[in-house]
């Protein structure tokens, strides 16, 4: 199956918001609630920040949020840090016990 | 705070099998999905598949012909083993509790390169 479509790059001012579309298909991302979002800084793992759509795991700011709308999901990141630098990654469940993931997105804070 | 980490050379030939084994720390392997993931440098994350305790698998379309994944309860590791490897599967390879549809919490990653 092929990659969920991610813009390359995104990027924000300081205390900006920045919005990541990860855009997909009926078959994964219109067709369940499992998407997820993790923000993988330079040589370092993944890190989960967004689980079912729009829930944040313990320890995750709010100023993370997650939203769906059709073959669409996004990524909303508000008052945007420094350490918000960093790449940030999407997956969808595909049906059939498989996964997709994005092609990934490089924030830059200016 | 539950850590996963990766193991298994960092070299293999062409050609040859690619194995790596993940151990878990200050968690029990059972009642969860354990995923493999990888991500080629500088390119996006590629889900490779996942096992549960039992042993139930489920692999990626992607690589179903040549991955086989495995698990040791009593050591608390699970293992995958990637066959016919090109330089195309070169790549950091990270492994993870799944739950929930995502992926909590992963290892630190194991680079592995293919190359004679």
């Amino acid at each position: 199956q092929s990659a969920l479509t991610q813009p390359p790059s995104a990027s924000g001012s300081p205390g900006q918001s920045v919005i990541i579309s990860c855009t997909g298909t009926s078959s994964d991302v219109g067709a369940y609630s499992h998407v997820s979002w993790y923000q993988q800084h330079a040589g370092k793992a993944p890190k989960l920040i967004i689980y079912e759509v729009t829930k944040r795991p313990s320890g995750v700011p709010d100023r993370f949020s997650g939203s769906k709308s059709g073959n669409t999901a996004s990524l909303t990141v508000s008052g945007l840090q420094a350490d918000d630098e960093a790449d940030y990654h999407c997956s969808s469940y595909a049906g059939n016990n498989n996964y997709v993931f994005g092609t990934g997105t490089k924030v830059t804070v200016l | 705070q539950v850590q996963l980490q990766e193991s298994g050379p960092g070299r293999v030939k062409p050609s040859e099998t690619l194995s790596l084994t993940c151990t878990i720390y200050d968690a029990s392997i059972r009642g969860f999905f354990w995923s493999w993931i990888r991500q080629p440098a500088g390119k996006g994350l590629e889900w490779i598949g996942r096992i549960y305790p039992s042993g139930t698998t489920n692999y990626s379309p992607s690589f179903q012909s040549r991955v086989t994944m495995s698990v040791d309860t009593s050591k608390n590791q699970f293992s995958m083993k990637l066959t016919s490897v090109t330089a195309a599967d070169t790549a950091s390879y990270y492994c993870a509790i799944s739950q929930r549809g995502a992926f909590d919490i992963w290892g630190q990653g194991a680079m592995v390169t293919v190359s004679s």
